[in-house]
């Protein structure tokens, strides 16, 4: 069965360093999502991308965030100059439609832990 | 402010009994509401979900419910294995232009033998 892959499982920065998140999502899905989830917290939703640009943006994607999708087949998170609070698990999720009843399939996401 | 508040916080229960896990929210105008199960490290994974029309709908053990009116949704666990030991998310969506979705913080399930 098709699957939403990211890597790394697990990125461990200093403060200030600049990360990128890679997300594979499933092969013919367009919509492409970003989440974040503080430890012991809910998710949150970061971004929605579609044709290549931003669909829809929450609070926290700030320009401290941004995301790109440098080929068929990568969904990238960059966040530049990261903080302690960034520490979180971030999830990539993709769906085959942006209709607000389409399933989306989340990967199974990477803790980035900053010191 | 759109929110989902979920109960219990936890739960403990036997291998083989049932449960059942409560979601209110305040997302208006409404949309659809979903259950997902999150696994320990692992993102979260659709169970069901419903549209203001309906009330009730089932995946295997797991039957979500809905009332639109009193804005309220249950999702009931038949016969608990020790793999239902997770958390059970409960995400609204509204509708009127945005799709961006209210997460509640979940029920943490843990299932003994």
């Amino acid at each position: 069965e098709p699957e939403v892959t990211q890597t790394p499982s697990h990125q461990v920065t200093q403060m200030g360093q600049e990360v990128i998140l890679r997300c594979v999502p499933i092969s013919n899905h367009l919509y492409f999502y970003w989440y974040r989830q503080i430890l012991g917290q809910k998710v949150e939703f970061l971004v929605s991308f579609y044709n290549n640009e931003i669909s829809e943006k929450s609070e926290i994607f700030d320009d401290q965030f941004s995301v790109e999708r440098p080929d068929g087949s990568n969904f990238t998170l960059k966040i530049r100059s990261t903080k302690l609070e960034d520490s979180a698990m971030y999830f990539c999720a993709s769906s085959g439609g942006t209709g607000s009843i389409d399933t989306q399939y989340f990967g199974p996401g990477t803790r980035l832990t900053v010191l | 402010k759109n929110q989902v508040e979920q109960s219990p916080q936890s739960l403990i229960i036997l291998e083989g009994k049932n449960c059942t896990l409560q979601c209110n929210y305040t997302v208006s105008p409404f949309s659809n509401l979903r259950w997902y199960k999150q696994d320990t490290g692992r993102g979260p994974v659709s169970l069901t979900i419903m549209t203001f029309s309906e009330n009730t709908k089932s995946n295997g053990r797991y039957t979500a419910t809905l009332d639109a009116d009193t804005k309220q949704s249950s999702l009931h666990i038949t016969a608990s294995q020790l793999s239902d030991s997770a958390s059970y998310i409960c995400v609204v969506r509204g509708s009127g232009g945005s799709y961006i979705p209210t997460f509640g913080r979940g029920t943490s399930l843990i299932v003994h033998p």
